[in-house]
């Protein structure tokens, strides 16, 4: 099993359009990565969400952290096609360094 | 500043072959780690360092082994390659544990195909 579930797995939207990405678990953590991943490129890091209820807004893109800290979601306002790429929501051992991540939602913005 | 650095980018494996992934980096981080991509499957920890002489198993460490004679390189043996290990690999650090307040910079990259 899964220890985070990303949904949904694949998104296609027009340009101009919103959209929201879930990143969902049973188990709590104290924090949550996003990471972002174009092709041919490996994943680079957006944000970290350490508190329950927290809201980080990177221009267009708003991220949340559950208030239980066992979800997290990831918005995009007006979605550009340079948004286009692979979402993936990871979680980490503070003591080992060892991350985790979900299987990822990978979004195509049509110009 | 090169970061990390994975070499080579694209191999081509027979059955039972057996080859090593290079990864170096040059920002003098701790914590290294490997990572096999597979459609659908994000990314799965294969085995991972908390520093020179440790390294720990990740989720999927079958057939695969590591280890961290420096704090710069953290090369990945594959001991008889199967078609099952065709995958996209990425070697990762970070300063501080990652997920809490570190961040992981990734290399760019090995595209592994064994026939």
């Amino acid at each position: 099993t899964q220890l985070l579930e990303q949904s949904p797995q694949f998104l296609s939207i027009q340009e101009g359009e919103n959209l929201t990405v879930y990143c969902n678990s049973s188990s709590v953590f104290s924090s949550l990565q996003w990471y972002r991943q174009e092709p041919g490129e490996g994943p680079v890091l957006l944000v970290t969400v350490v508190t329950g209820g927290e809201v980080k807004k990177l221009k267009r893109l708003t991220f949340q952290f559950g208030d239980a800290r066992k979800d997290s979601s990831l918005h995009i306002t007006a979605a550009q096609p340079g948004d286009t790429g692979l979402y993936l929501c990871a979680v980490g051992s503070s003591n080992t360094g060892k991350l985790i991540f979900g299987q990822g939602t990978t979004l195509q913005v049509k110009p | 500043n090169a970061g990390v650095t994975q070499t080579p980018k694209f191999q081509v494996l027979k059955t039972g072959q057996s080859m090593t992934l290079q990864c170096a980096q040059d920002m003098n981080h701790e914590y290294m780690s490997w990572y096999r991509q597979d459609p659908g499957m994000g990314l799965r920890l294969i085995h991972y360092s908390v520093g020179a002489g440790i390294t720990d198993q990740g989720e999927v460490p079958n057939g695969y082994n590591v280890s961290r004679s420096t704090t710069e390189d953290f090369p990945l043996r594959l001991l008889s390659a199967a078609p099952s290990q065709t995958s996209v690999y990425f070697c990762a650090s970070s300063y501080s544990p990652a997920g809490n307040t570190g961040e992981l910079f990734f290399g760019e990259g090995s595209r592994l195909t064994v026939l």
